[in-house]
């Protein structure tokens, strides 16, 4: 799977737009960008995946760019239960079942009062 | 989503004492189950993959005599941490995937050992 960089942390005040960039220049034509996100002390939840286009969902909105090397995550309007380690993942979606999920260091977003 | 489900979602044992964790998929069958391992403020990490009705796959320094993972059944992975130690305290996870390749975390179980 290709690799992902996130910065590792980003702050947001609550209610407004929170957008969380992801680079994967290495991404291969059949991979998807998935995104998870970790609240602490819980499992990852999914929030939304996408292959070229746009895509979104009552969670959040994906904007992948048009030559795929890059995606940003958006939460339109957070609130403080959106704090969390949100992780953005590039695997190929389909097929085999056995695809794994690489977790990176995730971006530790903050949401503030 | 799909409702992944473990037991228990937290264990204190002492050294030397083995501990069975167990990950359910509660309303799809799960063809494949993955176990990761998270340290404090750190990422998952993949421990091993099952397919119902075979062996595991480990991934490398995962001991498997360590871990033993059972996938018996589609909607049943269980995995044994044998002779605990205090370094194997962690928050241990599992996620289900079905015939759509989508997966689906459980809540974590919190090991702590003394």
């Amino acid at each position: 799977d290709a690799k992902t960089t996130q910065p590792p942390s980003m702050d947001c005040a609550e209610g407004r737009a929170a957008n969380l960039p992801c680079n994967h220049s290495t991404i291969s034509g059949n991979e998807y960008v998935y995104w998870y996100r970790q609240i602490h002390s819980q499992g990852p939840q999914y929030i939304i995946h996408g292959l070229k286009n746009n895509e979104t969902n009552e969670m959040a909105s994906l904007i992948i760019t048009e030559d795929r090397k890059s995606s940003t995550l958006i939460l339109p309007h957070a609130t403080l239960r959106d704090t969390a380690v949100y992780y953005c993942i590039v695997r190929v979606a389909g097929g085999n079942a056995g695809n794994m999920l690489t977790f990176g260091g995730g971006t530790r977003l903050m949401v503030k009062p | 989503g799909a409702v992944v489900s473990q037991h228990p979602s937290w264990v204190i044992c002492k050294s030397g004492t083995s501990v069975k964790i167990e990950c359910r998929s509660l309303d799809f069958q799960a063809t494949t189950m993955f176990w990761y391992r998270q340290f404090p403020k750190q990422s998952l990490m993949l421990m091993a993959t099952s397919n119902e009705g075979s062996k595991a796959t480990y991934e490398q320094g995962v001991e498997k005599d360590k871990f033993l993972i059972n996938h018996a059944s589609l909607t049943l992975s269980t995995l044994t941490v044998t002779s605990a130690h205090p370094e194997d305290s962690s928050f241990y996870i599992c996620s289900a995937s079905g015939i759509k390749n989508e997966q689906f975390f459980g809540p974590g179980t919190r090991l702590t050992v003394l």
